[in-house]
């Protein structure tokens, strides 16, 4: 299994709404990501999990509020979100064999976010 | 950040014909990763290249990163309809999991 899953595939809030995206993957990886990917642009990186320990955040809001209760889950729970947060956000996972080195992300398919 | 460009932006192409996007960052990386993204579709793992220098190849696929490991390259020979998405590097400066990718080579090949 060399998927990674993301639910929902879409979703609407309003600015005052709390919700979550939910990604899962099997592969046993021990990283996993958040981007945010605006229409025609690169994937920015949000978020890094490694071995469910969060160690990389690159100065995101504190309205996006990752979780990642074990190896094969990953969250993102949403509040109190702007218009201009509307985007694609795409959850990956990487194995993480050794630290300092790098290995290929597998990229789940993204939440559609309009935030209205 | 760490700021990583891509050039051209955009490219069309006749089918058959070879394409190039290069890519160039501010400071040294570690490694660099390319990725090809469809339309309506997410970021799918082509390569990584760690050494300076490196060249590898697949099938019709070159990938280069430079000898000061501040720039590379992806070529394609021959391009085929399927080759269309937009082609973005990811760089490292730090061996590990932080990568910030590239602003990404949109390719049209044109039948």
């Amino acid at each position: 299994d060399t998927e990674v899953t993301q639910t929902p595939k879409h979703l609407v809030m309003g600015m005052t709404n709390k919700k979550s995206l939910k990604c899962e993957q099997h592969m046993g990886h021990r990283a996993m990501y958040w981007y945010k990917q605006k229409a025609k642009k690169p994937p920015e990186l949000m978020f890094v999990y490694s071995y469910e320990k969060l160690s990389i955040n690159e100065s995101v809001p504190s309205r996006f509020s990752p979780e990642c209760p074990n190896s094969s889950l990953l969250n993102l729970h949403l509040h109190a979100l702007q218009p201009e947060d509307s985007a694609l956000y795409l959850c990956a996972s990487s194995p993480f064999r050794f630290a300092g080195s790098s290995y290929e992300q597998y990229f789940g398919p993204g939440t559609r976010l309009t935030v209205t | 950040g760490q700021q990583v460009m891509q050039i051209p932006q955009y490219q069309h192409v006749q089918e058959g014909e070879d394409f190039t996007t290069y890519c160039n960052s501010s400071t040294t990386l570690s490694n660099i990763q390319w990725y090809k993204q469809r339309p309506g579709g997410h970021p799918v793992f082509l390569i990584q290249l760690v050494k300076s220098g490196e060249v590898k190849k697949q099938k019709r696929l070159t990938f280069q990163f430079g000898e000061a490991k501040k720039n590379s390259s992806l070529h394609i020979t021959a391009t085929q309809t399927t080759d269309v998405g937009t082609y973005f590097c990811a760089g490292s400066r730090n061996t590990g999991n932080q990568f910030y990718f590239g602003t990404g080579t949109s390719l049209t090949v044109i039948p």
